[in-house]
């Protein structure tokens, strides 16, 4: 199984700093088709994951520009310009290029 | 509005047998693959596997192959969970998702315990 390593395993954050979380996997996430299929994803507390990027940098419909990913073959990060409140949570990269899928272990966003 | 309601969970003993369902509404169904992903109370995601959009075929876990099904009726635009011979470590919210859309259920919770 590719093995998603995220850092760090949380961060305190003031409103309007910025903050980057690292993903690296096992393997390189370069599919057949020449895409890399990495994804970023936020559970708010109580809620269910919410997807903000894809196939690494790749912003979902309604994901403010103050989220970019970057990244390509095995390292990858999402940094968030002028952290909102509403951004805290835990944040997942996950991987969609080899079988089975997998996760990170999560990083949590907390206010300093 | 895109929605996936899970339902089924609850509590059930180690051994027994239970289905999950997922009914989604607000896109077509039937042109999606769906997958079944599940958060362990530590918070721990696991994908479970999936299905292609018109049920034939299926894609596992290899750690969870043999107990759980993943199933399909496109006309009631509803993905299924079958688990069998459930294990306490089986505890968990279980989510469907499509993941290559980035829709996610509110997931339902199913707790393994005598």
């Amino acid at each position: 199984d590719v093995v998603m390593t995220q850092t760090p395993p949380s961060l305190s954050v003031a409103i309007g700093q910025s903050v980057s979380i690292s993903c690296k996997s096992s393997q390189s996430l370069v599919y057949s088709d020449g895409k890399t299929y990495l994804h970023w994803l936020l559970q708010s507390s109580g809620r269910s994951p919410k997807r903000l990027i894809y196939q690494v940098s790749n912003l979902d419909s309604g994901v403010p520009d103050r989220f970019s990913g970057t990244g390509s073959q095995k390292d990858f990060t999402l940094k968030i310009s002028r952290v909102e409140a509403k951004d805290l949570g835990v944040y997942y990269c996950a991987q969609t290029t080899h079988f089975p899928w997998t996760f990170g272990g999560g990083t949590k966003l907390e206010l300093k | 509005e895109v929605q996936l309601v899970e339902s089924g969970g609850g509590l059930v003993q180690p051994g027994a047998s239970l289905k999950l369902s997922c009914v989604a509404s607000g896109f077509t169904f039937s042109d999606y693959w769906m997958s079944w992903v599940r958060q362990t109370p530590g918070k721990t995601m696991e994908w479970i596997g999936d299905i292609k959009y018109d049920g034939s075929y299926t894609n596992y876990a290899p750690s969870l192959k043999n107990r759980f099904t993943i199933s399909r009726d496109n006309a009631k635009s509803t993905l299924y969970l079958q688990m069998s011979n459930v294990r306490s470590e089986d505890t968990a919210t279980y989510y469907c998702t499509s993941m290559g859309s980035g829709y996610w259920g509110q997931g339902v919770m199913v707790t393994v315990s005598s």
